[in-house]
């Protein structure tokens, strides 16, 4: 099993700014996701986040307003940009240490958007 | 387009009923399925995987089992308890999805004391 931690856990914000979630896990691992959970709703994957090369982002995200990070196999960054109120959800980072395992999740990103 | 559908959308039964949650997915060709369970506000934590090629898996009161002709799964929770009430969550990984998964809307269960 993999050990995941995000930070910050909840966060308020105002419009038109910017936040970093950040995703640790305790061991290397090559893909993570991020997803993102809006009130009520089940999860949508934002993307896919593999070491050394750029994120892979579905239909609906882009680049822009979700910057990715994987600097090292533990350790990824997504950032929600230029934010309004459609924004509050919560963003959860997830690894799966290959296509045959578990996937597992950290606790979560809870962010509202005033 | 890659879909996963969950019936009941939500369940109230008493203490000690045994119960099936449904997870149905369009695309047969999957890797793997995947159960969760969420508290409210919270991260979700894996109850069972089933492989492809499996049938079924089990886990204490829980037994999952996977029939990927027909695209279905289910969760069996025997005797349930008050502490079973949350939204469980079922997750297919679906070969022509690049490895991704696809979740289902989930089944909000509450066991009343």
């Amino acid at each position: 099993s993999a050990v995941i931690s995000q930070k910050p856990s909840r966060d308020i914000c105002q419009r038109g700014t910017s936040l970093t979630i950040q995703c640790q896990v305790d061991s290397q691992v090559t893909m993570m996701f991020w997803y993102r959970q809006q009130p009520g709703q089940s999860l949508t994957l934002i993307a896919t986040a593999n070491q050394g090369s750029e994120a892979t982002y579905e239909s609906g995200f882009v680049i822009d307003k979700f910057p990715i990070s994987r600097p090292n196999l533990t350790f990824s960054t997504l950032t929600v940009s230029n934010m309004s109120p459609e924004d509050s959800s919560i963003y959860l980072c997830s690894v799966a240490p290959d296509t045959y395992n578990e996937q597992f999740f950290g606790p979560g990103t809870r962010l509202t958007v005033l | 387009k890659q879909e996963v559908t969950q019936i009941p959308a939500a369940l109230s039964v008493p203490e000690g009923e045994n119960l099936v949650l449904n997870c149905s997915f369009t695309d047969s060709a999957i890797y793997n399925l995947q159960w969760f369970r969420q508290d409210p506000g919270k991260g979700l934590t894996s109850l069972l995987l089933i492989q492809s090629s499996q049938r079924e898996q089990t886990s204490g009161r829980l037994n999952a089992s996977l029939d990927k002709s027909s695209g279905r799964s289910t969760l069996y929770i025997a005797a349930s308890q008050p502490g079973d009430s949350a939204t469980y969550l079922c997750a297919a990984r679906i070969v022509n999805y690049g490895q991704n998964f696809v979740f289902g809307p989930g089944t909000r269960l509450s066991v009343l004391p």
